[in-house]
């Protein structure tokens, strides 16, 4: 079964600019989430979708990031303009949902590093 | 607040050695508690959980107890290798809308050494 797909591998920037990052979950994965990782911490949520819809982005910096899932399968993930402070990790994460059991099982990508210069 | 809060790593290990790493939460409620572990250059993979109190969950050779009244889940193996060398992670998880909304703490580096 393929796994999470995540690309670029790695994106290098200056301030100012813009950049996207792209996700491709599990094939029937109707959850997605992206985390922000800073190097030394902990994996953070921005964002999750439920099919096309979004269920929680509270933690998303909306001045400058912005995400969709327009068909309910990809997304893409966009900063603009960047700042020195959004360098870290970007990872996708992808599941079915909550079993009847009410657990959920979460598939990580191996994420998208930013530099931002 | 939700938080979690893991020892500072590195943990520097020879092979065989027993390993802990410690981890405290706190919840309002009570959450699921797990361990994930991250291997260079790969994603996030799920090494364990436990659900309630007492739980222990169990793994390739680790475990972990759901302590409620030490608010602990703290991740034990009895003989390391070198292949377990990676980023540990202890992760609560917060029921949001019905949906998983997983609160990570800061990760400990484990390096075992032949």
């Amino acid at each position: 079964e393929a796994g999470v797909a995540q690309s670029p591998r790695y994106k290098i920037i200056e301030k100012r600019q813009s950049v996207a990052f792209w996700c491709n979950p599990i094939s029937g994965h109707a959850t997605l989430y992206w985390y922000q990782q800073i190097l030394g911490q902990g994996p953070k949520l921005l964002i999750q979708f439920q099919n096309n819809g979004v269920v929680d982005d509270s933690q998303l910096p909306k001045d400058r990031f912005s995400a969709e899932r327009l068909k309910g399968v990809d997304s893409t993930l966009k900063i603009q303009p960047a700042k020195l402070e959004d360098s870290a990790v970007y990872l996708c994460a992808s599941s079915l949902g909550r079993d009847p059991g009410g657990e959920e099982k979460l598939f990580f990508g191996s994420g998208t590093q930013l530099s931002v210069l | 607040g939700n938080s979690v809060t893991q020892m500072e790593g590195p943990v520097t290990l020879s092979e065989e050695a027993f390993l802990t790493i410690n981890c405290t939460y706190t919840a309002t409620g009570y959450p699921s508690l797990f361990w994930y572990v991250q291997y260079p250059g790969e994603g996030l993979q799920l090494l364990l959980k436990a659900t309630k109190a007492d739980d222990k969950g169990s793994n390739k050779g680790f475990e972990a107890t759901y302590r409620k009244e030490t608010t602990s889940f703290h991740l034990e193996k009895g003989s390391v290798q070198v292949s377990d060398s990676a980023v540990y992670f202890c992760a609560l998880r917060l029921m949001n809308t019905g949906f998983q909304k997983l609160v990570f703490g800061t990760g400990t580096r484990l390096l075992v050494s032949p």
